[in-house]
């Protein structure tokens, strides 16, 4: 089945450095979404990139999206120790599913 | 605007026994979806709500679970009989089914329900 894979599992980085997150697909999408989980509760969503788009910013995020290789990238400039999390991939697929398929996430550690 | 929220936040339940966990959308929002995550794990998709459309129970794991939606708003999500291995936390999202058919993709999530069962 379809799903989303990021890549690393764990990240332990520094305040003030970036962070790379990636995520792989299997079949065409639509959209792939970016989510962030504290605490092992509720997902907020970051941004959403749509299939025809290659780049999207949103503040300290940049999300790119090369569909050729299936596969996307979330970065965070300038991490804060706020932005210790997981953080998951979403996609779905193109034809008449509204149902998303969530990799297992990249846990994000951002050291003070 | 109030977000999606979800009661209890805990629940501790003897195996065997029933549990009712329930969901309130963001109101307006005519799609709702219920997950399971268990510990250190991705999201496990378990039913799809779609306006009065019938749901998408693919998702189901079996028969002990089961949910409705009622007119359109909350919704209630029943394991029956429950075993360990549903301990799990239950995140209920929604969305908005925009105009035309068009589906805007962004998930609202509530903040989940965790559950143990002994």
């Amino acid at each position: 089945s379809q799903q989303g894979e990021e890549d690393p599992q764990a990240l332990s980085i520094q305040e003030g450095e970036n962070a790379t997150m990636n995520c792989s697909y299997k079949t065409s999408i639509n959209n792939l979404q970016w989510y962030r989980q504290n605490s092992g509760r509720g997902l907020v969503h970051l941004i959403l990139i749509r299939s025809n788009e290659r780049e999207k910013h949103s503040g300290r995020l940049r999300v790119t999206l090369d569909t050729s290789k299936k596969s996307s990238s979330l970065l965070i400039t300038a991490s804060r120790a706020a932005d210790t999390a997981s953080y998951f991939c979403a996609t779905d697929a193109p034809v008449g599913s509204y149902i998303p398929t969530f990799g297992r996430g990249t846990s994000l550690i951002v050291h003070p | 605007g109030a977000g999606v929220s979800q009661s209890p936040s805990n629940k501790v339940t003897e195996k065997g026994k029933d549990v009712e966990l329930r969901c309130d959308p963001i109101s307006g929002h005519t799609a709702l979806y219920w997950y399971r995550q268990s510990l250190g794990q991705g999201l496990e998709f378990l039913i799809y709500f779609q306006g009065n459309s019938a749901p998408d129970k693919s998702g189901l794991p079996s028969d002990r679970f089961s949910a409705e939606r009622t007119g359109g708003s909350v919704s209630t999500l029943t394991i029956q009989r429950t075993q360990q291995e549903d301990s799990a936390v239950y995140l209920c999202a929604s969305s908005y089914l925009g105009p035309h058919g068009a589906v805007f993709y962004e998930q609202y999530f509530g903040p989940g329900t965790r559950l143990t069962v002994t």
